[in-house]
């Protein structure tokens, strides 16, 4: 099975940098993926990782250590657009399993 | 391109009362398709997915069912609904294969059970 541990919520100012941790523990491993999910929205993707390592996307940034079971996401030049809920999800054989997510509230 | 629809929006429905969503994808073929749950304050629960017509996997045994009646469409169903099937269902899809870009959702379905 998989296991997926985020922090429930988080704060941060406009224009600051936050990073997003989530740490997981699975049976089987076919990437990481990063979503965005606004108050009563569906998420959108964000990010997959499969490999160790940075990928960087605009402002987003996500990172993979596949031998630690780390990841994070990086959020640079916070708008108060990104208020939302930061969901991190693993692909075991076949489907993706989410984790509760992480709340993050930008204030001016 | 590939586009996904669900419906309804928004369901609000009696305790024993039957229930359908809707769910599907254009622009493409064969996908992969995922029904979650989110219920108030709890993360997306996988429900059931389906990689063709007739090959559905429920992972949650509960009183819902799914159904894939054509390539790109796939059902959730309930015969009598409980007060604790209320919550936002998504539909979701990828390519067959391994699915780089991940998953794509739908819009979503609140439903309240009342």
């Amino acid at each position: 099975g998989q296991n997926i541990d985020q922090p429930t919520e988080m704060t941060a100012t406009e224009g600051a940098i936050v990073q997003i941790n989530c740490t997981y523990q699975t049976s089987g491993f076919n990437g990481l993926f990063w979503y965005q999910q606004h108050a009563g929205e569906a998420p959108t993707f964000l990010s997959y990782n499969v490999l160790d390592g940075l990928e960087e996307k605009g402002r987003f940034s996500s990172f993979l250590s596949r031998s630690k079971g780390y990841s994070y996401l990086l959020l640079k030049e916070l708008q108060m657009k990104d208020s939302a809920s930061y969901l991190c999800a693993v692909k075991g054989y076949s489907t993706l399993t989410f984790g509760k997510g992480t709340m993050l509230l930008v204030s001016p | 391109s590939q586009t996904i629809h669900q419906w309804p929006a928004t369901l609000v429905q009696p305790v024993g009362s039957p229930l359908s969503l809707e769910c599907t994808v254009e622009g493409t073929s064969n996908p992969n398709l995922y029904w979650y749950r989110q219920a108030a304050g709890r993360g997306l629960q996988l429900l059931f997915y389906s990689i063709g017509i007739d090959q559905i996997s429920s992972e949650v045994p509960q009183n819902l069912s799914a159904s894939r009646p054509q390539d790109r469409q796939f059902i959730l169903s309930s015969k009598k609904l409980l007060l604790s099937d209320s919550g936002f269902y998504l539909c979701a899809w990828t390519s067959s294969g391994r699915g780089l870009n991940g998953y794509t959702f739908g819009s979503g379905t609140r439903l309240t059970v009342v």
